[in-house]
């Protein structure tokens, strides 16, 4: 079944503890994208990444980092989670042949940060 | 600046009540608008629309897509409880990173 995941689904972590959200597709895509999700904000762009070893700043970057070593996964890494990271998030992932094009959306994680 | 609008924010309808969703934007180098569902989790495909007129049908969904005057429209027909949702609307700007714009979304709601 072509799915994206993430893990975890939920997670409540104090601040300044590092970690580490999983994501992987299975769809062979090249374009991996995380965003967070507020309310009255809508989806925002974390990362982006177009392929293996090449990723890029979205809208709201500060306080994350990414990586992309294989074609599958793209994790997100909250280094020093702050309250302001509570939030949903959630990672996706598409073809680019030319575009962004549709984009599949992984279960989403829910972080609270206290 | 790059932006989407959808309207209206929120919506409180009857089952088999029809709807219609808009979404306007303005993007330097627009390729497709998307519409997307979400309940509670996470975002799901509806339509994708690159060209003017051509109306796009799934079941009791459908939309349309006018690049004249920078709109979309997301027509629900004879709406079910199930519907209930918060519509999402997305322009991929090829001249911007190949990035999804995404409008605040509508959030419907269809009482029995």
């Amino acid at each position: 079944e072509a799915q994206v995941t993430q893990n975890p689904r939920y997670l409540i972590t104090v601040t300044g503890k590092k970690l580490t959200v999983t994501c992987s597709q299975n769809m062979n895509h090249e374009y991996m994208s995380w965003y967070r999700q507020d309310p009255g904000l809508g989806l925002r762009q974390i990362y982006y990444s177009m392929n293996v070893e090449v990723t890029d700043k979205g809208d709201v970057p500060e306080g994350y980092k990414v990586s992309r070593k294989e074609k599958r996964n793209f994790p997100l890494i909250l280094e020093s989670p702050s309250p302001n990271q509570t939030s949903l998030y959630f990672c996706a992932s598409s073809f680019t042949p030319g575009g962004v094009y549709e984009q599949y959306f992984g279960p989403g994680t829910r972080l609270t940060v206290t | 600046e790059d932006k989407v609008v959808q309207s209206p924010l929120s919506l409180v309808v009857h089952e088999g009540d029809t709807v219609t969703l808009n979404c306007s934007y303005e993007v330097t180098n627009f390729r497709s608008l998307l519409w997307y569902k979400q309940e509670k989790k996470a975002p799901t495909f509806l339509f994708m629309l690159t060209s003017s007129g051509i109306e796009k049908k799934s079941g009791r969904l459908s939309s349309i897509l006018d690049k004249k005057e920078l709109f979309s429209i997301l027509n629900i027909t004879a709406t079910q409880t199930g519907d209930s949702a918060v519509y999402l609307c997305a322009v991929d700007n090829a001249g911007n990173n190949r990035k999804l714009i995404w409008g605040l979304g509508t959030s419907l709601a269809v009482n029995p």
